[in-house]
């Protein structure tokens, strides 16, 4: 079993429709990350988040520290927003353990 | 925001050769630098995490004489890889790590594919 799992693996999506990703884990974390990564390959960084709630324009991170789990949102979502979204999270030794991702296609 | 640079963006080499892959962060100074390596549809695997003017730290698999790593600044690290062959065909990443309110916060590079023919 991976450290950290991401659902659903692949996501296709109306332009417009609200998405949801998850994201568990299950080793002591510090922090945890949502990355974005694009067809090109280059990897943007949405949220680092340790608690709580965070929000981006259309993106919503939470965590959920006690059930080892955290979900990342998108409202409204838009062909622009197709990427594969990646989930790590920094381990109690500063280590990053990344999640498969979760290839997101939103179709107009 | 802070900005990590990789030069080359893409490069292809002969079999055999070395390729010089630099990492810059732009504006700020970096505590730690990492390097990662990705295959097609797998996610990142860290290679390497190098300080400033000290060895890099290899994982577990990875060729220290292979991967060449030199962190001669707080803002640039290089990777070498050294006789490339075609298994060594791959997206390279890099991350440089600033303190922010005692956490440290890592920010990704644009990444680097080598293609080794």
């Amino acid at each position: 079993k991976n450290e950290v799992e991401q659902s659903p693996q692949n996501l296709t999506a109306q332009e417009g429709e609200f998405i949801t990703i998850n994201c568990s884990y299950s080793v002591g974390i510090s922090a945890l990350h949502w990355l974005q990564q694009h067809p090109g390959g280059g990897i943007v960084s949405l949220f680092m988040l340790s608690s709580g709630k965070k929000k981006h324009g259309r993106l919503i991170a939470t965590i959920n520290i006690q059930e080892k789990h955290s979900s990342l949102h998108i409202t409204a979502s838009h062909p622009r927003d197709s990427a594969v979204y990646i989930c790590a999270v920094k381990e109690l030794t500063n280590k990053l353990i990344f999640g498969t991702g979760t290839l997101l296609a939103v179709q107009p | 925001g802070a900005v990590v640079s990789q030069h080359p963006s893409w490069v292809i080499c002969k079999s055999g050769t070395s390729v010089k892959i630099e990492c810059r962060s732009l504006d700020f100074q970096a505590t730690t630098m990492f390097w990662y390596r990705q295959f097609p549809k797998q996610s990142l695997m860290l290679m390497a995490t190098s300080n400033e003017g000290s060895k890099a730290t290899y994982e577990q698999g990875v060729e220290k004489d292979k991967f060449l790593i030199n962190h001669a600044s707080l803002t640039l690290s290089t990777l070498t890889v050294t006789s490339a062959h075609p298994e060594d065909s791959s997206f390279y990443i890099c991350s440089a790590s600033r303190l922010i309110s005692s956490y440290n916060e890592q920010f990704f590079g644009p990444g680097t594919r080598l293609t080794v023919l």
